[in-house]
């Protein structure tokens, strides 16, 4: 059973331009979304992360989107730069029960110069 | 520096032969991590562990084996190592939600 759903697997965007990743999940005890980032030859490191009370939070280029009656949440990076490219990965969970995180397959985001 | 540092980087063996991959972290978290990396299969926890002497089975312990007898250390176990063990594994710990990772490493069972 899957419970995390990520999507696309793969995104190429001009410099500039707007990369959205998504991530839908089946758990409704999920409480913290975050996502993360991974270069190549590196650990994950969390990039950014939202709680179910607010439907939008924005660092700098960066912007998750919730929508909890769709069971869903989006990455928005604005103005993608080259160093954005990377691996991303949501991993919805329930933050008290660490051990519970599912993370999804992964995006591999390309921002062509 | 603090952080959670893992050794060895890269690691070359023989199907059969014991593997032990070491994890240390400076922060005094109390869960740790294991996982693998494979293309098209994402990140799989493997084991995890929430206090020394603590550890459960994740997604895909078959083959390994943890143990946790200090805060700081998680190392990992290949007991006989196979080639579908192949990976980049992840030492992690945790605060709340939020996972700390090692910068992994690579094994290939020839």
């Amino acid at each position: 059973q899957q419970q995390v759903k990520q999507s696309p697997q793969s995104l190429i965007v001009q410099k500039g331009g707007i990369s959205i990743i998504n991530c839908a999940y089946e758990n409704t005890a999920f409480d913290y979304f975050p996502w993360y980032q991974q270069f190549p030859g590196k650990g994950p490191a969390l990039l950014i992360a939202i709680r179910p009370d607010v439907s939008e939070k924005k660092e700098g280029r960066f912007t998750i989107s919730f929508n909890k009656s769709a069971k869903q949440f989006s990455l928005h990076i604005m103005d993608s730069q080259p160093g954005d490219s990377a691996t991303y990965f949501c991993a919805p969970n329930s933050g008290g029960s660490n051990y519970k995180l599912t993370f999804g397959k992964g995006t591999l985001l390309t921002v062509n110069p | 520096d603090a952080g959670i540092t893992q050794s060895p980087r890269y690691k070359i063996t023989e199907t059969g032969r014991q593997v032990t991959l070491m994890c240390h972290q400076t922060w005094s978290h109390s869960y740790m991590f294991w996982y693998r990396q494979d293309l098209g299969h994402g990140l799989r926890l493997i084991y995890y562990s929430a206090a020394a002497d603590i550890t459960d089975k994740g997604e895909v312990p078959d083959g390994y084996v943890v143990s946790r007898s200090k805060t700081e250390n998680f190392p990992l176990t290949l007991e006989s190592a196979t080639r579908s063990q192949t990976s980049v594994y992840f030492c992690a710990s945790s605060r709340v939600g939020e996972l700390f990772f090692g910068e992994g490493s690579r094994l290939t069972v020839l």
